[in-house]
């Protein structure tokens, strides 16, 4: 298996543009997470999904960020308009529901001018 | 809700010298306690799990950890550190299909 795969790896965007973060969970895995990680935050828990179902996204900071699953094998955060403050890494992870570990992806990295 | 801390942010230890890594948890049942490694540019690599049984795990890379549920600790051991070990260190706490939580992580620095 390929692993949790993310892209883009890196994204620059202007202030106000519309971003999209793509993620492919390992095959099998029925759990999604989306982290975002900062020097100042470290790692923050944004949003999980379970069998495609959001199940809490109290972790997003603001409504401009969206995230959707509309299968098993694929998801999105989007950042709608994006502003400086939310350049950092992003990490998508999956597992399998239950006494499992999450499996990162190797992060998309944001920088938002 | 769980949450994670890992008091110390910084530390750096000698090659050669042994190395323990704090984290303690909050948590109201019996945790799954995880220990990841991130290397710079990198995504999170799992180096052991703890869900029940044997108190002391083995991992990958020589690292061990043991939960003492009496001090809420899953604390992060090697007798010997590597250059190589120098990385950011990350203990989680998750529980069946809920979601993972992860401490503030600390920054392993090796001297020569």
């Amino acid at each position: 298996d390929a692993g949790v795969i993310q892209s883009p790896r890196h994204e620059v965007t202007e202030m106000g543009q519309e971003v999209t973060l793509r993620c492919k969970p390992i095959s099998g895995h029925n759990s999604l997470f989306w982290y975002r990680q900062t020097m100042m935050r470290g790692l923050e828990l944004l949003i999980y999904f379970n069998n495609n179902v959001p199940i809490d996204d109290s972790g997003m900071p603001e409504d401009r960020f969206s995230a959707k699953m509309p299968n098993a094998s694929f998801s999105t955060l989007k950042i709608q308009p994006s502003e400086p403050r939310d350049s950092a890494v992003y990490f998508c992870a999956s597992r399998l529901q239950g006494n499992t570990e999450a499996f990162f992806g190797q992060g998309t990295r944001l920088t938002v001018v | 809700a769980q949450s994670v801390t890992q008091p110390d942010i910084h530390i750096t230890v000698s090659e050669g010298a042994s190395l323990e890594l704090r984290c303690n948890y909050s948590y109201g049942a019996t945790p799954y306690l995880f220990w990841y490694v991130q290397s710079p540019g990198q995504g999170l690599q799992l180096l052991l799990k703890y869900f029940s049984g044997d108190t002391l795990v083995q991992g990958i890379k020589g690292f061990e950890a043991e939960f003492k549920r009496s001090q809420s600790s899953f604390n992060l051991r090697k007798p010997s550190v590597h250059w190589s070990d120098a990385a950011e260190y990350f203990c989680a706490v998750g529980e069946g299909n809920n979601d993972m939580r992860f401490g503030a992580g600390t920054r392993l620095t090796v001297k020569p």
